[in-house]
């Protein structure tokens, strides 16, 4: 199993629906994040989690929200999809104090139509 | 705030080629630097990092300077593979130093696409 798993893989939704990416880990680590990648802009940060109690907007979370459900869940919901937010998404985890560098799942592609 | 710079893309070379992939960034502090790299379907894998001016970071023949004095962090590879095919990202971490931890935060570059030929 990888260590950082993402689901769904691919997504498809409409315009104006809800939708949660979700992101589940068995690193270990205490941090999380989401990402978007879209072509030319590299890797944006939405949201970030140094733990359970600890949640962060990062550059670009207007019209996103977060949910830190335990150590080793974090998702991300679109509570009004928009064609904007078409989308890769990653979730990636790291470890608290010596900059290892991050671990990342394998991504969430969306569309919204 | 921090910013990562990388060169434009996409580089094309043909196998066995020298690889330069240019970048540059601006932080306040003494941020760690890092090099990722995307297989095609895949997430980012980190490829290989330094942690203060002058380390060298490498990994799997690429190779990056930490050189404060430039603000840059170049990655090069002496022959590239086919393989190599991937998009590379350039990043720092804002180091903190909030009683000596790292708030680990990483700040990317747009990506440089890398495709090699036989």
């Amino acid at each position: 199993d990888a260590d950082v798993t993402q689901t769904p893989r691919n997504r498809i939704t409409k315009t104006g629906k809800r939708i949660m990416l979700e992101c589940s880990q068995t690193k270990g680590h205490d941090r999380m994040y989401w990402y978007r990648q879209d072509p030319g802009l590299g890797l944006r940060l939405i949201y970030y989690s140094f733990d359970v109690k600890d949640i962060n907007k990062g550059e670009i979370s207007d019209g996103y929200s977060v949910s830190r459900q335990a150590q080793a869940k974090f998702s991300l919901s679109l509570e009004s999809a928009i064609p904007n937010q078409t989308a890769l998404y990653f979730c990636a985890t790291s470890i608290r104090g010596l900059n290892y560098g991050y671990t990342f799942g394998s991504g969430t592609r969306l569309t919204v139509v | 705030g921090d910013s990562v710079t990388q060169m434009e893309g996409p580089v094309t070379l043909s196998e066995e080629a020298f690889l330069t992939i240019n970048c540059t960034y601006t932080a306040t502090g003494y941020p760690s630097l890092f090099w990722y790299v995307q297989y095609p379907g895949e997430g980012l894998q980190l490829l290989l990092k330094a942690t203060k001016a002058d380390d060298k970071g490498s990994n799997k023949g690429f190779e990056a300077t930490y050189r404060k004095e430039t603000t840059s962090f170049h990655l090069e590879k002496g022959s590239v593979q086919v393989s190599d095919s991937a998009v590379y990202f350039c990043a720092l971490s804002d180091a903190g130093n909030a009683g000596g931890t790292s708030y680990g935060k990483l700040t990317f570059g747009q990506g440089t696409i890398l495709t090699v030929h036989p």
